[in-house]
């Protein structure tokens, strides 16, 4: 199993739609993990982290499943701005990370 | 804060010609990453660096050469451009489990 793997996409998704991507790993030393968002030809960014007890910011969810090894970002009420590439990041140790692949998210109108 | 500072933003280069990407980074960190990434795919690492003098390795190194004499500075040098190695180029450093990146830098071979 990869370190890191994540559905290619895409999502094609209404507006207004409720929509969740997952993210599996294979390190379970990890204790963090992080969502980053990259919009078409520009850098990733960081969305936001996600820890044992899981984390919300406004209409964005994620949440950490340690026995099956996977986190997931739920996205409610979806905007035409959600459109994205949605990475996941596993730090490996020390300073290290590895970025997922990315899931693409098309909120259609 | 300027953060990680890549240059150029944008190059052509011709089959053969050679290149250095620059990144620089003020934030003091460790870790830095050459990563390329075509156009509909995701992030590939060619490289990355511990520290200053250390190196090591990505997925898709072969082309490439870096070198991090400083902290500050992480360089990518493409010494025979081909056409396989048009794309768009981003550096980052992370520090614990945040990255930060630099703006790119899209480069056409021809």
């Amino acid at each position: 199993r990869k370190e890191v793997e994540q559905d290619p996409g895409p999502f094609n998704v209404p507006e207004g739609a409720t929509v969740a991507f997952n993210c599996t790993y294979s390190n379970s030393a990890s204790q963090s993990f992080f969502w980053y968002r990259q919009d078409c030809r520009k850098e990733p960014k960081l969305l936001m982290s996600v820890y044992s007890s899981g984390n919300e910011d406004g209409r964005f969810t994620a949440q950490l499943n340690r026995a099956s090894q996977y986190i997931s970002l739920l996205i409610r009420d979806s905007k035409l701005s959600d459109s994205a590439t949605y990475l996941c990041v596993l730090p490996i140790g020390g300073d290290k990370i590895i970025f997922g692949k990315g899931t693409r998210l098309h909120i259609l109108p | 804060n300027a953060g990680v500072t890549q240059t150029p933003k944008f190059r052509i280069l011709k089959i053969g010609q050679s290149m250095t990407l620059q990144c620089t980074q003020d934030m003091n960190h460790n870790y830095m990453y050459w990563y390329r990434q075509d156009p509909g795919m995701g992030l590939k690492l060619i490289y990355y660096s511990v520290g200053a003098g250390i190196t090591d390795k990505g997925e898709v190194p072969n082309g490439y050469n870096v070198s991090r004499s400083t902290t500050e500075d992480f360089p990518l040098r493409l010494e025979l451009a081909a056409p396989s190695q048009t794309s768009v180029y981003f550096c980052a450093s992370s520090t614990g489990p945040e990255a930060f990146f630099g703006q790119g830098t899209r480069l056409t071979v021809v």
